[in-house]
């Protein structure tokens, strides 16, 4: 089945700091998502991509879709310590067996030191 | 509008015993799915329900299963808990379930299998 592939696992970064992770897949996805998931909580969505080639920014966050379909990163730039959490990319493709259904990469925990 | 809301948030189960769990979409949305979230396994599908029908199901034995209401609301119910079944599960609602329908997630129900 598809797996996404996240990278790094993790980052301990200081304040102020730029920030990149990305997902790759050996299959192709019609949509890549973003989402942070913090402790006790669920994944709350940041980016949400459905063109491939596109680039999409949400305040200090900036995430593209990659132009073979099968990647994506995240950018956070000049990093706050609220931006601590865990990271996750998610795909889906098209047609029946899909409805529903997002594969996950194994997320990033960033930690960001004030 | 109001997110997706789960319950209980929290439950203590032991061997054997069957749990059932209870999740609200957001207004208007059709399809809800659910998730297992654990430290070794990330974040697995389990199944979605649009109209009251399973469309859609991960790769979980028969222990796990789920319904929809025509409200939309949906349930999900484990029998003979085992140890492993331990974890967060998550449900999240979209308009229809397809990759240009945005999934957004509710808190959770932590299972504590003893």
């Amino acid at each position: 089945g598809q797996q996404l592939n996240q990278s790094p696992q993790s980052m301990f970064i200081q304040e102020g700091e730029d920030v990149s992770m990305n997902c790759t897949s050996s299959s192709i996805f019609n949509t890549w998502l973003w989402y942070k998931q913090e402790p006790g909580e669920g994944p709350v969505l940041l980016i949400a991509l459905y063109k491939a080639g596109e680039l999409t920014s949400n305040g200090r966050l900036t995430a593209q879709f990659g132009i073979t379909r099968k990647d994506s990163f995240l950018n956070i730039s000049a990093s706050i310590p609220s931006d601590v959490g865990i990271y996750f990319c998610a795909g889906q493709i098209a047609g029946g067996t899909s409805y529903g259904k997002l594969t996950f990469g194994q997320g990033t925990i960033l930690t960001v030191h004030p | 509008k109001a997110g997706v809301t789960q319950t209980p948030r929290y439950l203590i189960k032991t061997r054997g015993q069957q749990v059932t769990l209870s999740c609200s979409p957001i207004s208007g949305h059709r399809s809800v799915s659910w998730y297992q979230q654990t430290p070794g396994q990330g974040l697995q599908f389990l199944f979605e329900y649009f109209s009251e029908t399973q469309r859609n199901k991960g790769n979980f034995p028969g222990r796990f299963s789920g319904r929809q209401f025509s409200n939309s609301r949906s349930e999900m119910n484990v029998s003979t808990l085992e140890l492993g079944d331990s974890a967060l599960y998550l449900c999240a609602s979209s308009l229809g379930g397809g990759p240009a329908d945005t999934q957004y997630f509710g808190p959770g129900t932590r299972l504590t299998v003893l």
